[in-house]
């Protein structure tokens, strides 16, 4: 069963940094590229990031860029988001979602359950 | 970018109605189109890829059509399960872009 656990969420003061994780399962997770995709408080979805199996091709949504930093680690199964200088509009639901490909196609088969930032003071 | 555009926004049926949402895109994006629900609280699921190819365990009674800029979801019969939140989403070009959301409420 494909699971994806995400964590590292939390409340955080505009201007500061957080890192969020991403722990795979259930598949061979060097097969497929990955995605973060957030979600508002009561609003919709939008994708953030993305990186390939080998991360070898990243890419990153207009309003995070410069800001956000994805990467893989392989051997861990696991996916990460840093996310720094961090603005009341980052705040959402974030979601780990696996891609269908090793290269970015970019839908998304499997979801995690989010994990919630807060940017506040 | 991309703007996908969905419409209704929301709508209210009954178990067994035949319920249709559209999408558009701002530019053609052949047929590389996908359809999600999302539930109160839950992570959005995959319904629809390639605008018409059903994903693997999802019911029959969804379905997808369209090419171009213009794209529907049918539910040919309602049932209780299906009332959510369901989006379009477009993957022909990077800068990937979702539809706000069309909202499937009880009538």
């Amino acid at each position: 069963e494909v699971q994806l656990v995400e964590s590292g969420g939390g409340l955080v003061q505009p201007g500061r940094s957080l890192r969020l994780s991403c722990a795979a399962s259930g598949f061979t997770f060097d097969d497929y590229a990955m995605h973060w995709v957030r979600q508002a408080p009561g609003k919709g979805l939008e994708w953030v990031s993305g990186i390939s199996w080998n991360s070898g091709s990243i890419g990153y949504a207009d309003s995070v860029k410069g800001r956000f930093t994805i990467s893989r680690d392989n051997a861990k199964n696991s996916l990460y988001l840093q996310m720094n200088s961090l603005r009341a509009e980052d705040t959402a639901l974030y979601y780990c979602a696996k891609d269908v490909d090793t290269a970015m196609v970019g839908y998304f088969d499997y979801w995690g359950q989010g994990t919630l930032v807060t940017v506040s003071s | 970018d991309i703007q996908m555009t969905q419409s209704p926004s929301t709508l209210s049926a009954s178990v067994g109605d035949r319920v249709t949402i559209t999408c558009r895109a701002s530019q053609s994006i052949s047929s590389w189109l996908a359809w999600y629900q999302q539930k109160p609280g839950k992570a959005p699921k995959l319904l629809i890829y390639k605008a018409s190819s059903l994903e693997s365990g999802v019911p029959s009674r969804f379905s997808g059509s369209g090419s171009g800029t213009e794209f529907t979801l049918t539910i040919s019969s309602l049932q209780p399960d299906d009332f959510a939140t369901y989006y379009c989403q477009q993957y022909n070009s990077y800068l990937w872009t979702f539809g706000q959301g069309t909202k499937v409420e009880i009538k």
